[in-house]
């Protein structure tokens, strides 16, 4: 099993330009999240999808769409990049009783 | 609205020596809580968990602890390798078993060997 997959694992930006991260898992988790880590600030949560079919705002989701396009995938989108999405971005999936989240290998922004 | 304060931010210790990290949280249904290691431009992984109905876990030379009434949790590492250090976060459910994590800001373990 690979586990959580994110692409790309760089990526540069202009300001105002759009992206789409893409995450997949292949453990058949119910849960998929995505968080941004910023120096000091540890793990916040943009987006979370708790099964197929539904999505929730998290701690930062301005800026942010997401869509969980089946149960596999949940993808991010940037839609006019800005200086201050400069971040990793993780993908993580959850299943059992308390949740329990495992991380993709993460992708770093930078936007210019 | 909730958080999770986590204590030192920077922690430097000798080989052999034992690391304790701790963490405090807010919100009184929080029953579930997760310590993450993550190294140097790697993903952060789940290496111990407790859950609110026990007050200690342990594996190996790592040990969670868990104190609910004062709200709070510590991780201790015993003889402390220089493959130890890393950045620990500790982390919180919201809500309950169910619910969304909230993390700790991180401590930077290292250890000099």
């Amino acid at each position: 099993n690979a586990g959580v997959t994110q692409t790309p694992k760089f990526q540069v930006l202009k300001t105002g330009q759009s992206m789409t991260l893409q995450c997949a898992q292949d453990m058949n988790h119910n849960s998929m999240y995505w968080y941004r880590q910023d120096p000091g600030m540890g793990l916040r949560l943009i987006y979370y999808s708790a099964s197929e079919g539904t999505t929730d705002k998290g701690e930062v989701p301005n800026g942010y769409n997401v869509s969980r396009l089946n149960k596999r995938e949940f993808s991010l989108r940037l839609e006019s990049a800005a200086p201050s999405q400069t971040s990793v971005y993780f993908c993580a999936s959850a299943a059992g009783e308390y949740n329990e989240q495992f991380f993709g290998p993460g992708t770093r922004l930078t936007v210019l | 609205g909730e958080n999770v304060e986590q204590h030192p931010s920077t922690l430097s210790v000798q080989e052999g020596d034992s690391a304790v990290i701790k963490c405090t949280y807010s919100d009184s249904a929080s029953n579930y809580f997760p310590w993450y290691k993550q190294e140097l431009g790697k993903r952060p992984q789940l290496i111990i968990d407790i859950r609110s109905n026990v007050g200690e876990k342990k594996d190996q030379r790592i040990a969670v602890t868990l104190n609910k009434t004062a709200k709070h949790f510590s991780l201790h590492i015993t003889e402390t390798q220089p493959e130890d250090s890393a950045v620990y976060f500790c982390a919180a459910s919201i809500g309950g078993s169910q619910g969304n994590l909230i993390f700790g800001k991180g401590t930077k373990l290292s250890v000099k060997p």
